[in-house]
């Protein structure tokens, strides 16, 4: 069974463009969620989509913004960007949206903005 | 709201000897709760969880954590470490409405030989 595939790998952006960045959860599962991931700031939480609908939303500026398809396959964006912005953006997929699922998570892909 | 407090930011050991990772929550709901390990370059993978029942839970890699609710405790152990378990630890909690984690700050582990 394949795993969560986040697409691309590495990326490398100027300060004003946007970018969108993919997730393919594993087969089955209805949930993605996405964190980002900085040395100052940690794992942080920025959406959860199940079902073509987003449950829940973190603390992130109105630039971050995702959705999910009917293949529950999702995207997130990032509008004008801000260098503080580069980080280590991971997804993750479960079956439900429940507290008990376990999440799997994909290798990420690492934005860099210059 | 929930939070999750790994005590240790970096925790170096020698080889073979016995480890013990420690992560507090607060929450005023129950919560399950997870541990999560990154290696470099990689994204997250699942070492255990707590649901509920035994509060002992054994994971993956032969890790184990116990679960103290008067505490606010889920510290993580393993009794003989090797160099391959140097990588970074995440000590997590999810409310159970809800999907998403909320994770501590990650506790490094570098194993010397």
């Amino acid at each position: 069974k394949a795993g969560v595939t986040q697409t691309p790998r590495y990326l490398i952006k100027t300060r004003g463009q946007q970018v969108t960045l993919s997730c393919s959860p594993i087969s089955g599962h209805r949930s993605v969620s996405w964190y980002q991931q900085t040395p100052g700031q940690g794992l942080q939480f920025l959406f959860e989509y199940f079902s073509e609908t987003q449950r829940n939303k973190g603390n992130f500026p109105g630039r971050f913004s995702g959705r999910q398809f009917s293949n529950s396959r999702s995207e997130m964006n990032v509008s004008t960007l801000e260098l503080g912005d580069s980080a280590l953006y991971l997804c993750a997929s479960s079956l439900e949206a429940t507290g008990a699922q376990e999440a799997f998570f994909g290798q990420g892909t690492r934005l860099t903005v210059v | 709201a929930q939070s999750v407090t790994q005590l240790d930011s970096q925790v170096p050991v020698f080889e073979e000897a016995p480890v013990e990772l420690r992560c507090n929550y607060s929450s005023s709901v129950s919560v399950y709760l997870f541990w999560y390990v990154q290696y470099p370059n990689q994204g997250l993978q699942l070492l255990l969880k707590y649901l509920s029942g035994s509060t002992l839970v054994k994971g993956i890699n032969g890790f184990e954590a116990e679960f103290n609710k008067s505490q606010t405790s889920f510290h993580l152990r393993k009794p003989s470490v090797h160099i391959s378990d140097t990588a970074e630890y995440f000590c997590a909690v999810k409310r159970g409405s809800q999907g998403n984690l909320i994770f501590g700050k990650g506790t490094k582990l570098s194993v010397k030989p």
